[in-house]
């Protein structure tokens, strides 16, 4: 079945350190993918969506391609600031069913930044 | 509402109580998502609505979950005979149309402790 792999966390960086975390997913057709994000003690905010292959969705300095050849959408910001120690995660959503749309996660990525 | 809203944002139930979440989307969105996310996992998929009708059910662990959504808007998951498993945060999303190239928009959550 359709399904995420997200990079082993926890991920520890320092402040203006380069970022990727890897994410590869499995998938009978050609989904839509995103990244989330999830701050400590809140719910989770769209980060960054790409709808087709070789599209780059980018928000807040982090970026993100959606490689079909690879099936891979990995993360990447080239700086990263103490304000993004959050988890991250990478999901795609179901196709088929009664519930298109309904997003399959990874298990999530814990980043923290230290100053 | 500006945003999802979840009540109450923290529950600690007895073993064998029953419980009652709520869930009020964005005014007018169409869809409507519980997920259920264990302590350090990704949020995992309960149950989808499209207006007042709950079209996947496939995620709810047991006959002892029930979600409700009478008229197209606000939406209650309950809870019947709790047991400490149930511990977790439960996520509601919400999105304007059905289909995968829409974001999600989440709450923030009520997280449930059985005890």
């Amino acid at each position: 079945g359709d399904s995420v792999t997200q990079m082993e966390g926890p991920v520890t960086l320092s402040e203006e350190a380069f970022l990727t975390i890897n994410c590869t997913y499995t998938a009978t057709g050609y989904p839509s993918l995103f990244w989330y994000v999830q701050y400590p003690g809140e719910g989770l905010q769209l980060l960054l969506k790409a709808t087709k292959a070789d599209d780059k969705g980018s928000n807040k300095g982090f970026e993100a391609t959606y490689r079909k050849e690879t099936t891979s959408f990995h993360l990447e910001k080239g700086s990263v600031q103490v304000s993004d120690s959050a988890v991250y995660f990478c999901a795609l959503p179901y196709l088929y069913g009664g519930s298109q749309g309904n997003l399959i996660f990874g298990k999530g990525t814990k980043l923290s930044v230290k100053p | 509402g500006a945003g999802v809203s979840q009540s109450p944002r923290y529950k600690v139930a007895k073993r064998g109580q029953d419980v009652a979440l709520r869930c009020d989307p964005i005014s007018g969105h169409v869809s409507l998502f519980w997920y259920q996310q264990a302590l350090g996992q990704g949020p995992e998929f309960l149950t989808y609505f499209q207006n007042e009708a709950q079209l996947d059910k496939s995620g709810l662990p047991s006959d002892r979950f029930f979600a409700e959504r009478p008229e197209g808007s606000v939406s209650t998951l309950k809870i019947q005979r709790t047991q400490q498993e149930d511990s977790a945060v439960y996520l509601c999303a919400s999105s304007p149309q059905t289909g995968t190239t829409y974001g999600y928009t989440f709450g923030s959550g009520t997280r449930l402790t059985v005890v």
